[in-house]
């Protein structure tokens, strides 16, 4: 059965640290694996990564995956408040279209 | 409006009542996608549809839950005799056809309270 697993699924960390969000998979078939930052209702997307070792980058949040270990990291740098939200990592298996969700880190920036 | 947009944003129902939750997608987008998202979960696959073909209803819950696309456009997931499980943030997504699963356009969601 496909999965995805997030760690930790809660953060609590002070404004200016760095966190490094956790993302594991186990699918048949891989096509891309996604980041989202949810902090209402709608996920918006963050980043799509298909490539090992290749850094995908946006401001502060980097992210890179290791295909070969079946894993990704989301790392924030300079946390800010309003990087306070849920990080969800999803994989696209490539059939069809249809993502798979992990459960989410929350993480939460103390000011 | 440019984006996805559902209603009603917010349901509550009785135990045992059918609700319907509406769906309109961004205009021209193909491939249309509900996920359910219990409370401190992720979302999670319900069904797909590609115009008004559902190629995939393997994540319905049961069969009390049903999805139509008519016209290829909007698309209404219906739920008969509520469950207090059910209670969950109901989430539509659009995305054009052929260009990847990460431009999935996701609407504001449904939050839907059985009582």
């Amino acid at each position: 059965e496909d999965k995805v697993v997030q760690s930790p699924l809660s953060l609590v960390v002070h404004e200016g640290d760095t966190v490094t969000l956790n993302c594991s998979y186990e699918v048949t078939n891989f096509r891309s694996l996604l980041w989202y930052k949810q902090e209402k209702k709608a996920p918006t997307f963050l980043f799509m990564l298909t490539s090992s070792g290749i850094e995908k980058k946006s401001g502060r949040l980097s992210s890179i995956l290791d295909k070969k270990e079946l894993f990704s990291i989301l790392n924030i740098t300079a946390t800010q408040t309003g990087d306070s939200a849920i990080y969800l990592c999803a994989v696209e298996p490539g059939r069809d279209d249809k993502i798979i969700f992990g459960k989410g880190t929350r993480l939460h920036i103390l000011p | 409006g440019a984006g996805v947009s559902q209603s009603p944003r917010y349901k509550v129902a009785k135990r045992g009542q059918d609700v319907a939750l509406r769906c309109d997608p961004i205009s021209g987008h193909v491939s249309l996608f509900w996920y359910q998202q219990a409370l401190g979960q992720g979302p999670e696959f319900l069904t797909y549809f590609q115009n008004e073909a559902q190629l995939d209803k393997s994540g319905l819950p049961s069969d009390r839950f049903f999805a139509e696309r008519p016209e290829g456009s909007v698309s209404t997931l219906k739920i008969q005799r509520t469950q207090q499980e059910d209670s969950a943030v109901y989430l539509c997504a659009s995305s054009s056809l052929g260009e990847g699963a990460y431009e999935q356009y996701f609407g504001p969601g449904t939050r839907l309270t059985v009582t």
